[in-house]
């Protein structure tokens, strides 16, 4: 299994623009995850989806959509990208039928000039 | 407010000591409380889980404490080696599972 995938790894994005972070899971879990992290803070929930068609907001959703069409895919939409954007985002899938524990991806590291 | 407060902010080590972390929360209704590791340029990776009826767990040389009555919990690192450097997150479940709260993690440095 390759776990919990995301793509790209860097991206650099002007004021305005868009773009969608990906993220891809091989371990069937229902619950999906996408995080950011601001250097010396701790994570911070976006977006959550406890199965295909479901999702929900986090804690800090203001800027970003999500979709989840798929059990496998949980992708991030930034529209209008600004520079309170730049951050690392991790997404994280978790099997609701064990102890919730969350297996993350590597990360997506955005800065927007 | 539900929070999350981790102790130290760093710390240096010599390989082979021991050291323990601190993760004191204000979040409620608790659920479960769990210690990550993170290495630089990574995703978080589980260490521990424990509900509010668990004290202990441990996880070969890291053992996490809880006490849900002070709300506090601490990781304790035994015969620390290089590859325990990175940064240790505290993370807090209200009761529904999806929500977490994550401390700002306790950067550690094991020297040679």
């Amino acid at each position: 299994n390759a776990g919990v995938t995301q793509t790209p790894k860097f991206r650099i994005l002007k004021i305005g623009q868009s773009m969608t972070l990906q993220c891809t899971q091989d371990m069937n879990h229902n619950y999906m995850y996408w995080y950011r992290q601001d250097p010396g803070m701790g994570l911070k929930l976006i977006y959550y989806s406890v199965g295909a068609g479901i999702t929900d907001k986090g804690e800090v959703p203001n800027g970003y959509n999500v979709s989840r069409s798929t059990t496998e895919d949980f992708p991030l939409r930034l529209e209008l990208a600004a520079p309170s954007q730049t951050s690392v985002y991790f997404c994280a899938s978790s099997d609701s039928s064990s102890s919730y524990e969350q297996y993350f991806g590597p990360g997506t590291r955005l800065t927007v000039t | 407010k539900n929070q999350v407060e981790q102790s130290p902010q760093s710390l240096i080590i010599l390989e082979g000591k021991n050291c323990t972390l601190q993760c004191n929360y204000t979040v409620s209704p608790f659920s479960n409380l769990r210690w990550y590791k993170q290495d630089t340029g990574r995703g978080p990776v589980s260490l521990t889980i424990m509900t509010f009826s668990e004290n202990t767990k441990s996880n070969g040389r890291y053992t996490a404490t809880l006490d849900a009555d002070t709300k506090q919990s601490s990781l304790h690192i035994t015969a620390s080696q290089l590859s325990d450097s990175a940064s240790y997150i505290c993370v807090v479940s209200l009761y529904n599972n999806n929500d977490m709260r994550f401390g700002a993690g306790t950067r550690l440095t094991v020297k040679p």
